[in-house]
């Protein structure tokens, strides 16, 4: 067990329609990153933050939103949702969001959109 | 565009040493990291090279070359609790984690 916890486990949804992922990273971490594994496209890193503010930005859709809350917590939003956009998403977590900090990842959620 | 390659299966027998090689072609380079996978399971970080030369932790190592952009992982007395896929990344700044993934090598450990 990382200490990181999304919810929910197993989404199933429908083309066009918009959900939530959950995140809360490991206690005293600052930093949550969100990653999308596929089987067509691997894993992907989407985005970062720190502390509350964007970091770093990877392949992350316009349709795609996050944010980090003042709890630390995050979410992230997908919207207009497309059958591509099944997969397994992935949060982790690291203390201090640095390059060489150790990512402690989440049990992930995976996302059917049907 | 960011390109990285690894070799897509490896078969092994427990109590061997196996690598897995990483190369890249990236607008940036910050430092190179490896993780594991297990079927079903989230990635988790094994290692990571900034600089050139061998890291070593426990069973793994992980070596880098930043003038040939390349990198393996070494993983020595192989167990059958091994059999995973491994993903190197490479880490493209150093203000953040801005990562690309390599497509993953499924390493398979025989009896």
């Amino acid at each position: 067990d990382s200490g990181v916890t999304q919810t929910p486990k197993h989404l199933i949804t429908a083309t066009g329609q918009r959900v939530t992922l959950r995140c809360s990273p490991r206690s005293g971490d600052l930093s949550v990153y969100w990653y999308q594994q596929s089987l067509d496209q691997g894993l992907q890193f989407l985005i970062q933050y720190y502390n509350g503010e964007e970091r770093a930005k990877g392949n992350i859709l316009e349709r795609f939103s996050a944010q980090q809350f003042p709890d630390l917590h995050s979410e992230l939003n997908l919207s207009s949702l497309e059958l591509g956009d099944s997969a397994l998403y992935f949060c982790a977590s690291s203390v201090a969001g640095g390059p060489t900090d150790t990512q402690y990842f989440g049990p992930g959620t995976r996302l059917t959109v049907l | 565009g960011q390109s990285l390659e690894q070799p897509s299966e490896v078969t092994a027998v427990e109590g061997a040493i196996v690598q897995i090689n990483c190369t890249y072609q990236t607008s940036g380079f910050y430092g190179l990291s490896w993780y594991q996978q297990h079927d079903g399971g989230a990635p988790t970080f094994l290692s990571y090279n900034a600089l050139d030369g061998l890291e070593e932790t426990g069973r793994f190592s992980s070596f880098l070359s930043r003038s040939d952009s390349y990198g393996y992982l070494l993983l020595q007395e192989l167990q059958m609790k091994d059999s995973a896929s491994y993903f190197c990344a490479v880490i493209l700044d150093n203000y953040g984690q801005n990562f690309v993934f390599g497509p993953g090598t499924r390493l398979s450990v025989l009896p």
